[in-house]
C-alpha cells in the first residue's frame, strides 16, 4: 500500500530565510507526486507537481521540488519565504494507474516577521 | 462558472443521525472524489465517481455512500453518524480526459458530531 510521510509537522522559519518541507514516500513503482497548499478555511491548491521528465519541477511563486527516486523523496523547496507562505502544505502521491491520491498527514509552515 | 463548490460550509449534526453533503463541480468534470479529513491530518479518499457509478472506494464503510448527476453534481452521504466522522469533507473533480494531476478542489463542508 502507498504511504507518504511528512517529516516535520511544524516548521517555523524567518521572513526570507531558505524552507525545505520534506517528504517520503513508500511506492517503489512508478507513481504520481504532488504538493498541495491548504490556507486556513480553504480546500486544498495543486502547487506543483511530478509525472515523468525532469526530475526538478517549479512552481510559479517560487517553490520547486526534487524527486529522488532512490530516495523516494520528493522535498519541497523555496530560497525565500513570504508571510504570504504562511500554510498548510500536503505532499502527496498517486499510482500512475490508481484513482486516488494518498496524502501526508502535512506540515504547517508558519513565516515569521 | 469554475471550480468545485460545496454546500453547506458547516453543518452540526447529533451522533446517530444522516448527513448529506453536496457538491456542484463545473461542466465537462464527470470524474469526482471525495476525501475526508480529520483535525491535523491529511485527506483520505472515500471513494469516486465516473459517469454516476462508483468505481474506486477507499477503506471506509458502507455508511458512507454517493451519487452522481448528469449535471455534475454529486452527494455523499452518511448514515448513523459517529462522533468519529468529525472532520472535513473535501469534493474533488476533473475531466476524463486528465489524470489523477486534473483534480480541482472544493473548499470543503466542516461537519461536527456531537
Amino acid at each position: 500500500a502507498q504511504s507518504v510521510t511528512q517529516l516535520d509537522s511544524q516548521v517555523p522559519v524567518f521572513e526570507e530565510a531558505p524552507v525545505e518541507l520534506r517528504c517520503n514516500y513508500s511506492s517503489s513503482v512508478s507513481v504520481y507526486l504532488f504538493w498541495y497548499v491548504q490556507y486556513p478555511n480553504q480546500g486544498l491548491q495543486l502547487l506543483l507537481k511530478y509525472l515523468s521528465g525532469s526530475t526538478l519541477v517549479e512552481s510559479i511563486n517560487g517553490f520547486e521540488a526534487e524527486f529522488n527516486k532512490s530516495q523516494t523523496s520528493f522535498h519541497l523547496r523555496k530560497p525565500s519565504v513570504h508571510i504570504s507562505d504562511t500554510a498548510e502544505y500536503f505532499c502527496a502521491v498517486s499510482y500512475r494507474s490508481a484513482r486516488q491520491l494518498t496524502f501526508g498527514s502535512g506540515t504547517q509552515l508558519t513565516v515569521l516577521p | 462558472e469554475t471550480g468545485v463548490t460545496q454546500s453547506p460550509t458547516h453543518l452540526i449534526k447529533t451522533r446517530g443521525q444522516q448527513v448529506t453533503l453536496r457538491c456542484s463541480s463545473q461542466s465537462g468534470h464527470n470524474t469526482v472524489s471525495w476525501y475526508q479529513q480529520a483535525l491535523g491530518q491529511g485527506p483520505q479518499f472515500i471513494f469516486q465517481y465516473y459517469r454516476e457509478e462508483e468505481n474506486g472506494r477507499g477503506n471506509f464503510p458502507p455508511r458512507f455512500s454517493g451519487l452522481q448527476f448528469p449535471n455534475y453534481s454529486s452527494e455523499l452521504n452518511v448514515n448513523a453518524l459517529e462522533l468519529d466522522d468529525s472532520a472535513l469533507y473535501l469534493c474533488a473533480s476533473r475531466p476524463a480526459t486528465s489524470t489523477n494531476y486534473g483534480y480541482t478542489f472544493g473548499s470543503g463542508t466542516r461537519l461536527t458530531v456531537v
